[in-house]
């Protein structure tokens, strides 16, 4: 049984362009949310996605996207990056009888 | 408007001792509680849970206490041991359809155990 996955684990993107990350849930997890941890903060929830379906969100603007495949995989775009995007991106999958495992990560650079 | 606070963003304690992380949440509505545990380079790690209907839970070294009255929670961990060195976080959701809802996260409890 392999865990939740991120990648990349690193990246550096330029001001005002795109990032897309992604996420490999943990096997047999239906439900992938997605955190942005700032740097001495605690992790804030993005969104949630159940089955492909949007699952609740948070104070995170329309520039914050997401996907869920059938597979359960999920992706995080971000459009119009700012310097306060740079942060640490956290997938977590889960289903409805577990608590969410989270990934390592990716760390987000935006100069 | 921070929801749940953990008022304390470091903690130093001996080998064998006890350490106490401390939780604080505003929003009655949250009716479940977690502990995640954090290494440098890695994402949390879920530690232990406790839901509104209980105020004690335990899992070998670990034991959550909460206070509904008092919208308190706490962490024990005895014997403190050198590995258990990281940070804190504390979380909390309302559960429904499932333990997995949206988790609003405290700032983090740095802790130190020191040998």
């Amino acid at each position: 049984e392999t865990g939740v996955t991120q990648s990349p684990t690193h990246l550096i993107k330029t001001r005002g362009q795109q990032v897309t990350l992604r996420c490999s849930s943990q096997s047999g997890h239906n439900t992938v949310s997605w955190y942005q941890q700032a740097l001495g903060q605690g992790p804030q929830f993005i969104f949630q996605y159940y089955r492909e379906e949007e699952n609740g969100r948070g104070n995170f603007p329309p520039r914050f996207s997401g996907l869920q495949f059938p597979n359960y995989s999920s992706e995080l775009n971000v459009n119009a990056l700012e310097l306060d995007d740079s942060a640490l991106y956290l997938c977590a999958s889960s289903t409805d009888d577990t608590e969410a495992f989270f990934g390592q990560g990716t760390r987000l650079t935006v100069v | 408007d921070q929801q749940v606070k953990q008022n304390s963003p470091s903690l130093s304690v001996q080998e064998g001792r006890i350490s106490i992380l401390n939780c604080d949440y505003t929003n009655s509505m949250f009716d479940y509680f977690l502990w995640y545990k954090k290494y440098p380079a890695e994402g949390p790690t879920f530690l232990i849970s406790i839901s509104s209907i209980k105020d004690k839970n335990e899992d070998g070294r670990f034991t959550v206490f909460l206070n509904k009255s008092a919208k308190h929670l706490s962490l024990h961990i005895v014997p403190s041991q050198p590995g258990d060195s990281a940070v804190y976080f504390c979380a909390a959701s309302r559960l429904y359809g499932g333990a997995t809802n949206k988790l609003i996260f405290g700032t983090g409890t740095l802790l130190a155990v020191q040998p």
